[in-house]
């Protein structure tokens, strides 16, 4: 089956602008969860949607916002782009049980701000 | 909240020798605990996870980890690596009752095999 497929793979924007990002989970799965990963800061949680409502947030600015659709495809968008935003961004599908025993992760989408 | 530790940031190792990739968490609440790789230019790929039962968990390739309670660790170990075992790998938690797809992560360890 299908793996979580992430679009586009690298980005390279302005400081400034906007951005968004698109996931499609596993068939199936109805959670998806968006994690950043930077060298200086690791792996940091985002949010998470099952069934089109945000469950969990982290400690993310308003910039970073998300949503999922009632086919469990999900997109994060972040606007006002700063340099700091350049990172992976990593989305992982999971069935949605409130521990998420089992997630698997699409290969990210490259963000570079310019 | 929960947070995870792992004590190396690099570990150099030649072929064939073992290998142990260190993580201690720290949690209020009872967790779930998972090793994670990643190649370069890749996603994460579950590696082995520990849910309850047995202490001792293994993977397909090789490696296992050990779920200490009294010590809050969950080690990785393989008895003898591969070159193809090269990645960073991460230790990850996840628990209480509204961790809605919240792993908190490690920093990672870089595992580099040398010929």
């Amino acid at each position: 089956k299908a793996g979580v497929t992430q679009t586009p793979r690298y980005l390279i924007k302005t400081r400034g602008q906007q951005v968004t990002l698109s996931c499609s989970p596993i068939s199936g799965h109805r959670s998806v969860s968006w994690y950043q990963q930077t060298p200086g800061q690791g792996l940091q949680f985002l949010f998470e949607y099952f069934s089109e409502t945000q469950r969990n947030k982290g400690n993310f600015p308003g910039r970073f916002s998300g949503r999922q659709f009632s086919n469990s495809r999900s997109e994060m968008n972040v606007s006002t782009l700063e340099l700091g935003d350049s990172a992976l961004y990593l989305c992982a599908s999971s069935l949605g049980g409130p521990l998420n025993t089992e997630a698997f992760f699409g290969q990210g989408t490259r963000l570079t701000v310019v | 909240a929960q947070s995870v530790t792992q004590l190396d940031s690099q570990v150099p190792v030649f072929e064939e020798a073992p290998v142990e990739l260190r993580c201690n968490y720290s949690s209020s609440v009872s967790v779930y605990l998972f090793w994670y790789v990643q190649y370069p230019n890749q996603g994460l790929q579950l590696l082995l996870k520990y849910l309850s039962g047995s202490t001792l968990v293994e993977s397909i390739n090789g490696f296992e980890a050990e779920f200490n309670k009294s010590q809050t660790s969950f080690h990785l170990r393989k008895p003898s690596v591969h070159i193809s075992d090269t990645a960073e790998y991460f230790c990850a938690v996840i628990g209480g009752g509204t961790s809605y797809g919240k792993l908190t992560f490690g920093q990672g360890t870089i595992l580099t095999v040398h010929p």
